[in-house]
């Protein structure tokens, strides 16, 4: 079966830095792009940063740019989303998504989701 | 305010047939492939139509999308209660080098 698996997600004070983590299983993981999409409580989708399967190439929303960093080892089947800076406008859930191609940009969807791991900043 | 306009919410009753509006632009919609994304409330987002409209799997063929120029739709055809949820469209912005997704849409089955 075909998952992704986040966790990571906590209370942190503004400022403050975490680490996301997102776990892949049941697909060739380097053929894949990935995603990091966030929604804030009661809001819409937001799409955060882009990965290609590879990982050589990294896109990033213009809201997190300079704070947040995707990553990926591909030892590990596991990307993550280093975010630093944060600030309330960042309290969301986030969530990974698979993309249906390996660029993860462009002409593509995002067909796996997973379930998410709730990010709070607070003092 | 998101790059993809869609209205706040829409409604029918079980058995009609709703549609879902998303405007865009030449740099996104207009160059780009649109997607539709289904949630239900307290769940992550499931992929409805992809490349404009193709069904994943499992999607039902009551479910169906199009593409005309800058603006992309979203059909749902012999509504049940079970199709109450909110519906996001999305597609690449090559301005941006960024993916945008509309601000969804709540559908109501009365």
């Amino acid at each position: 079966e075909v998952q992704l698996l986040e966790s990571g997600g906590n209370l942190v004070q503004p400022g403050g830095s975490l680490r996301l983590s997102c776990e892949a299983s049941g697909f060739t993981f380097t053929n894949y792009g990935l995603s990091w999409v966030r929604q804030a409580p009661g809001k819409g989708l937001e799409w955060v940063s882009a990965m290609s399967g590879s990982g050589g190439v990294t896109h990033y929303a213009d809201s997190v740019k300079g704070r947040f960093t995707f990553s990926r080892d591909n030892s590990k089947n596991t990307v993550y989303l280093q975010m630093s800076g944060l600030s309330p406008e960042d309290t969301a859930l986030y969530y990974c998504a698979k993309a249906t191609s390996y660029y993860g940009s462009g002409d593509d969807a995002f067909d796996i989701w997973g379930q998410g791991t709730m990010v709070v900043v607070s003092s | 305010q998101s790059v993809l306009t869609q209205p706040p919410s829409v409604s029918a009753a079980p058995g009609q047939t709703v549609t879902i509006s998303c405007s865009g632009s030449s740099s996104n919609i207009g160059n780009n492939y649109v997607s539709w994304y289904q949630q239900v409330p307290g769940t992550a987002p499931k992929l409805l139509i992809y490349d404009n409209n193709k069904r994943p799997s499992g999607i039902p063929d009551r479910f169906s999308g199009s593409r005309s120029g800058t603006s992309a739709t979203l059909g749902i055809t012999g509504l049940q209660t079970g199709d109450e949820a909110d519906y996001y469209c999305g597609t690449w912005e090559s301005s941006l080098s960024a993916w945008v997704f509309g601000g969804g849409t709540r559908l109501t089955v009365l």
